[in-house]
């Protein structure tokens, strides 16, 4: 399957600053997503990253909070905006692409993010 | 809307044995894809198998096999064969296929599953 180049994979960062993760794909992929995994908990979606369009937030975040950018097939950012310690948590971006049998839905590293 | 639920928070099982993880999910749709996927504390997300739903032959994999219950909304993970390097949290997934939910994960809680030597 694809490779997801994710990074940073871990920070510290104090309260009320912004951090930019970034992901890039080793090949060409129909969607990009943003989850969140809060410490102990599964994996919540926060955003599909549309390739040249604003991203699609699920119920519960919004674009002030975490913009998001996808300027090509494969290559997507995901902004945390004036932190809290409540952000910490870790960020995963994820592709998906093909049809049936040959649908792949893959991850990239994570990113540890501890607010301070 | 789907919803997945793992009901085992945690599971243990002797290198070399046997374990099953249990997966049920809840959904109107009729096809679409499930998924295990295998997280070490690494935190990379590592899939592990998947299955399609219009598919009745149980997926495999190597040492992995599910059990999958379409009727029942039920999808196991049957892990043979355990060994120390199966040590991670499993999560099972549900994906619809096509429309605009393509590609979007509903993830369960998550099986901590421990091998012991």
């Amino acid at each position: 399957s694809a490779v997801i180049s994710q990074k940073p994979s871990r920070d510290i960062c104090q309260r009320g600053t912004s951090l930019t993760i970034q992901c890039q794909v080793d090949s060409q992929v129909t969607m990009m997503f943003w989850y969140r995994q809060q410490p102990g908990q599964s994996l919540t979606l926060i955003a599909t990253a549309n390739q040249g369009s604003e991203a699609t937030y699920e119920s519960g975040f919004v674009i002030d909070k975490f913009p998001i950018s996808r300027p090509n097939l494969t290559f997507s950012t995901l902004t945390v905006s004036n932190m809290s310690p409540e952000d910490s948590s870790i960020y995963l971006c994820a592709g998906c692409r093909g049809v049936y049998e040959n649908t792949e839905a893959f991850f990239g590293q994570g990113t540890r993010l501890t607010v301070v | 809307a789907q919803t997945v639920t793992q009901s085992q928070p945690e599971m243990s099982v002797q290198e070399a044995e046997t374990v099953t993880l249990s997966c049920t999910y809840d959904t109107s749709e009729n096809n679409y894809y499930l998924f295990w996927y295998k997280q070490p504390p690494s935190r990379q997300m590592i899939l592990v198998i998947r299955q399609e739903a219009y598919k009745q032959q149980n997926a495999t994999e190597n040492r992995f096999s599910v059990n999958f219950q379409k009727a029942a909304k039920s999808f196991s993970l049957k892990i043979s064969d355990s060994q120390l390097g199966d040590t991670a949290m499993y999560f099972c997934a549900f994906m619809k296929a096509g429309g605009t939910s393509y590609g979007k994960l509903t993830f369960g809680q998550g099986t901590i599953l421990t091998v012991h030597p």
